[in-house]
């Protein structure tokens, strides 16, 4: 069974650009998640969705974050602009309706703003 | 969500038992501890979680003290590839589940 599929896997960009990542869970999940993790810290939740709609976006940065999850399956993580402390990797994660609790993590995109 | 402290760091021998402390003196009646873990340039890992009953699976056990108020995970027999951060988490179960990190643990197995 493939696991969470993020892509793409590093990206550096100028400031004031946008980026936009994506993640692909593993089937059948319905519940995915976004988290980000600066360096030396524990990864911190941004917006978690139940099938497509967004059930905890208080985390998010709604001025330059947006998310979406189309049709309850892909989603896409988009910054616009980006800006400096912004460099982080971006995780994506997925559980069952069954056994909730147990996360599944993709290995993360790794975003360097300059 | 309660919080947890836990070192920043530990080592272990390869081969022993590494045995990873976590305190959560303010847990609630409803809220469960959960273990994962990161290795380098990795997501997180589900390791294993409890309510109140000691718990073993087949990377880890964890043991939960009676009040509840602190818990540690085992790694029977510890291995380079466990080399990780560990995080211990204290959360609700259920629709309202949420994981909220702290930074955890870096365990080093050493050979």
């Amino acid at each position: 069974e493939a696991g969470v599929v993020q892509s793409p896997r590093y990206k550096i960009i100028e400031k004031k650009q946008p980026v936009a990542f994506w993640c692909n869970p593993i089937s059948g999940h319905n519940t995915l998640y976004w988290y980000r993790q600066n360096l030396g810290q524990g990864p911190e939740l941004l917006i978690r969705y139940e099938n497509e709609e967004a059930v905890d976006d208080s985390q998010l940065p709604k001025d330059r974050f947006s998310a979406e999850r189309l049709k309850g399956v892909d989603s896409t993580l988009k910054i616009q602009p980006a800006e400096l402390g912004d460099s982080a990797v971006y995780l994506c994660a997925s559980s069952p309706r069954q056994g909730g609790e147990k996360l599944f993590f993709g290995s993360g995109t790794q975003l360097s703003v300059l | 969500d309660a919080k947890t402290t836990q070192p920043p760091s530990m080592d272990c021998a390869e081969g022993r038992a590494a045995n990873l402390p976590c305190n959560h003196s303010t847990i609630s009646g409803n809220e469960y501890v959960y273990w994962y873990r990161q290795i380098h340039s990795q997501g997180p890992q589900y390791i294993i979680h409890g309510l109140k009953n000691n718990e073993t699976n087949e990377m880890a056990s964890l043991i939960i003290t009676e009040d509840r108020k602190s818990s540690t995970l085992i790694l029977p027999h510890a291995t380079l590839r466990d080399t990780a951060v560990y995080y211990c988490i204290v959360g609700s179960g259920g629709s309202n589940y949420k994981l909220t990190f702290g930074k955890g643990t870096l365990l080093t197995v050493n050979p």
